[in-house]
């Protein structure tokens, strides 16, 4: 299994400008998560979809923030217009639909915005 | 409210010491689970364990063990005659179940540098 994928893997952008971030999780996972690290505030949930449907957006900053899961292998996380607050490292995990399953995480988006 | 406490932000130690990493945490629930991950330099996050709260059993792994209190809400992380590759930041994280089942609370980390 390859894990879950995330892209691009550094982004580097102006101020303004719309950032789309874009993952995969892996197959035959129900459930897939949104998360940004940051220094100052840890591993923040943004959001999390169960069976491509948002259960939970409370996390998801402001209305800059969206999220989008059209089918059970693609998720889009899109940030438009990019503030420099919004550097951070974007994860996404995936996991079968129960507390008791682990979250697998992906390598990151590494996101700067000057 | 359900909560991680990572009290420890930093701990440095020279190579072969024992080592506890500290996680207390909170809810109301009375089924959930618990996790350890590991972020190396490298940044990706690494699942470690698991342990769901029915089970206060306490769990060794190589070098690694857990020791799971309910009474204290205590999860804590030792790693036995620590290494230089275990060098990396350290996250306890609770996750609901059933009902909500979605959201992984994560402490907000200890670093744990080992000295050569």
């Amino acid at each position: 299994d390859a894990g879950v994928i995330q892209s691009p893997r550094h982004e580097v952008t102006e101020m303004g400008q719309e950032v789309t971030l874009r993952c995969k999780p892996i197959s035959g996972h129900n459930s897939l998560f949104w998360y940004r690290q940051t220094m100052m505030r840890g591993l923040e949930l943004l959001i999390y979809f169960n069976n491509n449907v948002p259960i939970d957006d409370s996390g998801m900053p402001e209305d800059r923030f969206s999220a989008k899961m059209p089918n059970a292998s693609f998720s889009t996380l899109k940030i438009q217009p990019s503030e420099p607050r919004d550097s951070a490292v974007y994860f996404c995990a995936s996991s079968l639909a129960s507390g008791a399953n682990v979250l697998t995480f992906g390598a990151g988006s590494r996101l700067t915005v000057l | 409210a359900q909560k991680v406490t990572q009290a420890q932000t930093e701990i440095s130690v020279v190579e072969k010491e024992d080592v506890t990493l500290d996680c207390v945490y909170e809810t109301r629930d009375t089924t959930y689970y618990l996790f350890w991950y590991k972020q190396p330099p490298s940044g990706e996050l690494v699942f470690l364990i698991r342990r769901n709260s029915f089970d206060e059993q306490n769990e060794i792994s190589g070098r690694y063990s857990w020791n799971f209190q309910k009474s204290t809400s205590s999860f804590n992380f030792t790693i036995t005659a620590s290494q230089v590759v275990d060098s990396a930041v350290y996250f306890c994280a609770l996750r609901r179940t059933p009902g909500n089942t979605g959201k992984l609370i994560f402490g907000q980390g200890t670093t744990l540098q080992v000295k050569p």
